[in-house]
């Protein structure tokens, strides 16, 4: 159980042009879903926290504007990289915690190439 | 500011050993901790959860949480090279949010 997937598993666009990531919990309901973004070699980073049926809440130094999160239901975030350019290339990671539990599930992750 | 504090490594060990990985936490009101495994380019992948003061085993993995100390560690019995592996240390806040530790890379030789 606890099963979170990530599509696209791997995408690249050109500069300027928006891309969205899905994410997914397989088997259980999420309340709480997180996305993260991790550069090679260093840690992961909390982008923003989303709410099913409420905005998300980003951390700081995040551009609410350019990464638009959506968490339309308890089993569905979305994350939309708009404009993007070379620099948010990076692997965009989520996140789920289930309605009952403290633990988070991670997806896959998408690694996001923007020429 | 809320710290995990972790050991960068890398902690090489040989097959069959127990590696042990220790992790300090800074807000002492903190409750739920967690070991995530990373292999290189993958996504974290969740091996304990503990809340408890104590020992949690599973398998050949035993988490040990002392509130007191401020202190989590992971111990890995049985080391095999499958474990190499970065081990992030995380400790989740009061909004559910995870601070994670920077993480110590296992090298575990044949």
């Amino acid at each position: 159980g606890a099963v979170v997937s990530q599509h696209p598993s791997w995408v690249i666009c050109k500069s300027g042009t928006s891309v969205k990531i899905e994410c997914r919990s397989l088997d259980f309901q999420a309340t709480t879903m997180f996305w993260y973004r991790q550069f090679p070699k260093q840690s992961l980073m909390l982008m923003a926290t989303s709410n099913e049926g409420s905005k998300a809440t980003y951390e700081q130094g995040v551009e609410k504007d350019k990464f638009l999160i959506n968490h339309a239901s308890l089993t569905l975030s979305t994350l939309t990289v708009t404009s993007a350019h070379p620099e948010d290339s990076s692997f965009y990671i989520c996140s789920a915690r289930d309605l009952v539990g403290y633990e988070q599930f991670f997806g896959p992750g998408t690694r996001l190439t923007v020429l | 500011q809320k710290e995990v504090e972790q050991n960068s490594g890398p902690l090489s060990v040989p097959e069959g050993a127990i590696a042990s990985l220790n992790c300090t936490y800074s807000d002492r009101g903190s409750q739920s901790f967690f070991w995530y495994r990373q292999y290189s380019g993958k996504s974290p992948e969740l091996i304990m959860s503990i809340y408890s003061n104590g020992d949690k085993e599973d398998g050949r993995f035993t988490a040990q949480l002392n509130k007191a100390s401020q202190y989590v560690s992971l111990l890995i019995r049985d080391s095999q090279p499958s474990d190499s592996a970065t081990y992030l240390c995380a400790v989740m806040d009061s909004s559910y949010k995870l601070i994670f530790g920077s993480g110590t890379r296992l090298l575990v030789r044949p």
